[in-house]
C-alpha cells in the first residue's frame, strides 16, 4: 500500500533563510507525487508534481522538490522564506489504482518568522 | 472563471440532523472527490465519483452519503449516524481518475455540532 510520512510536524523559520520541508513514501510501484498548500481555512493549492520526468521539479512561489528514489524522499525546499509562504503544508502521493485517489501526509506547519 | 464552489464556507448542525454540503465544478472534470480533515490527520478520502450516475465509498464513508446526477455537482449529505461530523469538508476533481496530473480542491466548508 502507498503511503507518506511527513517527518514534521511543525518548521520554523526566519524570513529570508531557507526551508526543508521533509517527505518520506512508500509504494511499490513508480509514485506520482506532489507538495500541496494550504493558507488557514482555504482550500488545497497544488505547489509541484513529480510524474516520473524530471527528477528536480520546479513549483510556484520559488519552491521545488527531488524525487530521490533510492532514499525514498521527496523532499520539498525554498531558497529564501516569504512571510506569506506560512501555511500547511501536505505532501501526497497517488493511488495509482485508476481512481485518482490521493493519500496525504499528516501536513506540516510552516511558520515564517520576522 | 473556472473551479470548484463550496457552499456553505460554514455550517451548524444540530445532534440528529441531516445536513448536505454542496459542491459544484466548471472545469468539466469527469472525477469528484469529498474528502475530510481534522487537526493533525491530513486529509481522508470519504467518498469519490469517476463518473455520472457511479460513486464509491473511500476510507471513512460510514455515516455520509453523496449523489452524482449530473457531471458538474456531487453533494455530500453528512447523516446522522456520523457520531463525530465536526470537521473541515474538502471536495476536489481531476480531469479523469486514470489522468493523474492535478487535483483542484474548493474553500472547504466547515461543519459544527452544535
Amino acid at each position: 500500500a502507498q503511503s507518506v510520512t511527513q517527518l514534521d510536524s511543525h518548521v520554523s523559520v526566519s524570513e529570508g533563510t531557507p526551508v526543508l520541508l521533509r517527505c518520506n513514501y512508500s509504494s511499490s510501484y513508480s509514485p506520482s507525487l506532489f507538495w500541496y498548500v494550504q493558507h488557514p481555512n482555504k482550500g488545497l493549492q497544488l505547489l509541484l508534481k513529480y510524474t516520473s520526468a524530471a527528477t528536480l521539479v520546479k513549483g510556484i512561489n520559488g519552491f521545488e522538490a527531488e524525487f530521490k528514489k533510492s532514499e525514498t524522499s521527496f523532499h520539498l525546499t525554498k531558497p529564501s522564506a516569504h512571510m506569506s509562504d506560512a501555511a500547511e503544508y501536505f505532501c501526497v502521493v497517488s493511488d495509482n489504482s485508476n481512481t485518482g485517489k490521493l493519500i496525504f501526509g499528516q501536513g506540516t506547519t510552516l511558520q515564517v518568522k520576522p | 472563471d473556472g473551479g470548484i464552489t463550496q457552499s456553505p464556507k460554514y455550517l451548524f448542525r444540530k445532534e440528529g440532523q441531516n445536513v448536505t454540503l454542496s459542491c459544484e465544478q466548471n472545469l468539466n472534470h469527469d472525477a469528484m472527490y469529498w474528502y475530510r480533515q481534522d487537526p493533525g490527520q491530513g486529509l481522508r478520502l470519504i467518498y469519490y465519483s469517476q463518473i455520472v450516475n457511479d460513486f464509491q465509498k473511500g476510507d471513512i464513508a460510514e455515516g455520509y452519503s453523496v449523489s452524482r446526477e449530473k457531471k458538474e455537482s456531487f453533494p455530500l449529505t453528512v447523516t446522522s449516524a456520523q457520531k463525530n461530523p465536526t470537521a473541515f469538508y474538502l471536495c476536489a476533481s481531476s480531469r479523469q481518475a486514470r489522468d493523474i496530473t492535478e487535483a483542484f480542491f474548493g474553500q472547504g466548508t466547515r461543519l459544527t455540532v452544535v
